[in-house]
């Protein structure tokens, strides 16, 4: 997906671990979004970030912490790693009015 | 109850079927994106409309945003169009995701 960098791809935490997800977008778009993708549940938004500075809860939000580091770059933040985060993680980005979309190709995340 | 919701959740087909998938929303949007996942793979959008239908290749979006309801569809099915097909409201700042339609085409 051009324009979305997403990093790691792949990762496993033990539980109570740290990471941050790393998101990067060069599209020059105001809002970029954190969303989590399990089983029979959809995307689900963590968290999103309209504008530089300034970030709000999504519908899942519990457990995790973002920072819009400036324009480009929107980082989610797991402080204490759970089971129950275990999960596929996109990092998406979206022009003024969200006439364009793009998303990362997503993390595999396990807590174990 | 999702804000976004799509029918069906999972959808079979031999290839050559006319397919049909649908997505209803109940909050008012500017526009809508449809979206595919591919096993293992990232999500691109297909479309993004905010009236009436657009056409690519073998892919077709409708929308009527008065009755809140889009649908998309695949003429001539092929087995590479097996994915995931996700609606996407557009609101004002954000996207809101239907939960998706897992499409299998068999030859």
């Amino acid at each position: 997906n051009a324009g979305v960098t997403q990093t790691p791809k792949f990762q496993v935490l033990k539980t109570g671990q740290s990471m941050t997800l790393q998101c990067a977008q060069d599209m020059n778009h105001n809002s970029m979004y954190w969303y989590r993708q399990d089983p029979g549940m959809g995307l689900r938004l963590i968290y999103y970030s309209a504008s530089e500075g300034t970030t709000d809860k999504g519908e899942v939000p519990n457990g995790y912490n973002v920072s819009r580091l400036n324009k480009r770059e929107f980082s989610l933040r797991l402080e204490s790693a759970a089971p129950s985060q275990t999960s596929v993680y996109f990092c998406a980005s979206s022009s003024q009015a969200g006439t364009e979309a793009f998303f990362g190709q997503g993390t595999r995340l396990t807590v174990v | 109850k999702n804000e976004v919701e799509q029918s069906p959740q999972n959808l079979t087909a031999q290839e050559g079927e006319f397919i049909t998938i649908n997505c209803s929303y109940s909050v008012g949007i500017s526009a809508l994106h449809w979206l595919q996942q591919h096993p293992g793979g990232g999500i691109v959008s297909l479309f993004m409309l905010s009236s009436g239908k657009k056409k690519h290749g073998r892919l077709i979006a409708t929308i009527n945003i008065q009755e809140k309801h889009s649908s998309l569809h695949i003429t001539a099915s092929h087995p590479r169009d097996s994915a995931v097909y996700i609606c996407a409201a557009i609101l004002t700042d954000k996207l809101i995701f239907g939960t998706g339609t897992r499409l299998q085409v068999f030859p």
